[in-house]
């Protein structure tokens, strides 16, 4: 699976937009961009993924540059129950495949 | 409400006794996980399911033992033989069998520490 890079730490006010960022210049042809999110102590929970074409949810939309070397997660109208630790995982879809986390940026939503 | 459910949420055992975390799931997904996580790491696959009575080992295996009697089920066994088993232990499901396989999705956790 590709490398991913994010920053380590990013801060929002309430309210606003999360803009998270996530590189993954080696990403092949068949691998997905997942986002996860967790949130101390607890499971880490499914956010959003895509192959090539922006996908939007519930939750987020994710946007994928052209060359696929890197996407944003945005949060459109982030709350204080958004602070977590977000990761970005690329990854084939393929039952053994290992779901790697790397470091994530952890998020701090700010009143 | 679908999901998995782990138990208990969190785990005392002394040094040198077996235990085991339940995992459950009404999701209706053939593939189950293990997965630990330390503080401030990210996750290491212990097992994966892909279908009921088959199981692989992942990259830490050793010390740990599972068994996928049933779809809905995939229970893990802490043994002694696991010389750092505290941590926060994860499982995850995802629809698919073999090849291509769903999202998946984890369960609250199980924190076991060894006293």
């Amino acid at each position: 699976d590709a490398k991913t890079t994010q920053p380590t730490s990013m801060d929002c006010a309430e309210g606003r937009a999360a803009n998270l960022p996530c590189n993954h210049s080696t990403i092949s042809g068949n691998e997905y961009v997942y986002w996860y999110r967790q949130i101390h102590s607890q499971g880490p929970q499914y956010i959003i993924h895509g192959l090539k074409n922006n996908e939007t949810n519930e939750m987020a939309s994710l946007i994928i540059t052209e060359d696929r070397k890197s996407s944003t997660l945005i949060l459109p109208h982030a709350t204080l129950r958004d602070t977590a630790v977000y990761y970005c995982i690329v990854r084939t879809p393929y039952t053994g495949n290992m779901l790697t986390f790397g470091g994530g940026t952890r998020l701090m939503v700010k009143p | 409400d679908g999901g998995i459910t782990q138990s208990p949420k969190y785990l005392f055992r002394k040094e040198g006794q077996n235990v085991t975390l339940s995992c459950e799931q009404n999701l209706n997904h053939d593939a189950m996980y293990w997965y630990r996580q330390d503080p401030g790491q990210g996750l290491r696959l212990i097992y994966y399911s892909q279908i009921v009575n088959d199981f692989q080992k992942g990259d830490i295996a050793e010390g740990y033992s599972v068994s996928r009697e049933k779809k809905e089920s995939f229970p893990l066994t802490v043994t002694s033989a696991q010389k750092n088993p505290t941590a926060f232990y994860l499982c995850a499901s995802s629809s698919g069998g073999t090849g291509i396989t769903g999202t998946q999705y984890f369960g609250p956790g199980t924190r076991l520490t060894v006293l």
